[in-house]
């Protein structure tokens, strides 16, 4: 079966502009997770989406920072007026069970902000 | 914040030696994981050990929780070249949403 997806694999993009990145979790996964990842670091959590319910935005560093998750599915996070300090390697994964499951993580997105 | 600080953070050994690499955490958990990286991506799941669950084995892993200390070890038996990787672990906090708070990891080399 197909793992979690993320695209584009790689983003090189100019400070100022907006950018999309997308994760396509495993199919019935009920919870959603963006972190993100600088160089040498670890795992910086961003925002996590669990069904219908309101998702837990406190990881998010600024308003520039949004994410959506449509149909319960796909989730685009997008980063507004992109910064040089927002480079990073952002990682998605999904889970069956937001409390007690394990979670799979996709290949992540490295964004490169010139 | 990183409730996670992993020790040490960084080791080299040979083939064959056993690996050994510690957590420490702050807050209530109702679970801890190990996760292992290879190459800046992706993160593979290695093992879960429950709050109530003082070790656990998979294969040549095996992991420890002692939470009266806040603190778990990984250890990786017998390695091997393709063990190199850096190892994290994660903590899910209790009452909380299911989000995992990860440390800032261990490097690992093992020479062939």
């Amino acid at each position: 079966g197909a793992g979690v997806s993320q695209s584009p694999s790689n983003k090189v993009t100019e400070k100022g502009k907006d950018v999309e990145l997308r994760c396509d979790p495993i199919s019935g996964h009920t919870a959603l997770y963006w972190y993100r990842q600088s160089l040498g670091q670890g795992l910086e959590f961003l925002i996590y989406f669990q069904g219908n319910s309101a998702p837990d935005k406190s990881g998010l560093p600024s308003d520039r920072f949004s994410a959506e998750r449509t149909g319960g599915s796909v989730s685009t996070l997008t980063i507004q007026r992109t910064q040089q300090e927002d480079s990073a390697v952002y990682l998605c994964a999904s889970s069956t069970l937001g409390r007690q499951g394990t979670q799979y993580f996709g290949p992540g997105t490295r964004l490169l902000v010139l | 914040s990183q409730q996670g600080e992993e020790d040490p953070q960084a080791l080299s050994i040979q083939e064959g030696e056993n690996a050994t690499m510690n957590c420490s955490y702050k807050t209530s958990i109702n679970n801890l994981q190990w996760y292992r990286q290879n190459s800046g991506r992706g993160l593979v799941h290695l093992i879960l050990i429950r709050s109530n669950e003082r070790e656990k084995h998979s294969g040549r892993l095996r992991v420890t929780l002692d939470t009266s200390k806040k603190s778990s070890s990984l250890l990786i038996t017998a390695s091997r070249a393709a063990d190199t990787a850096s190892y994290f672990c994660a903590t899910a906090v209790s009452g909380n949403t299911g989000k995992l708070i990860f440390g800032q990891g261990t490097t690992l080399q093992v020479k062939p």
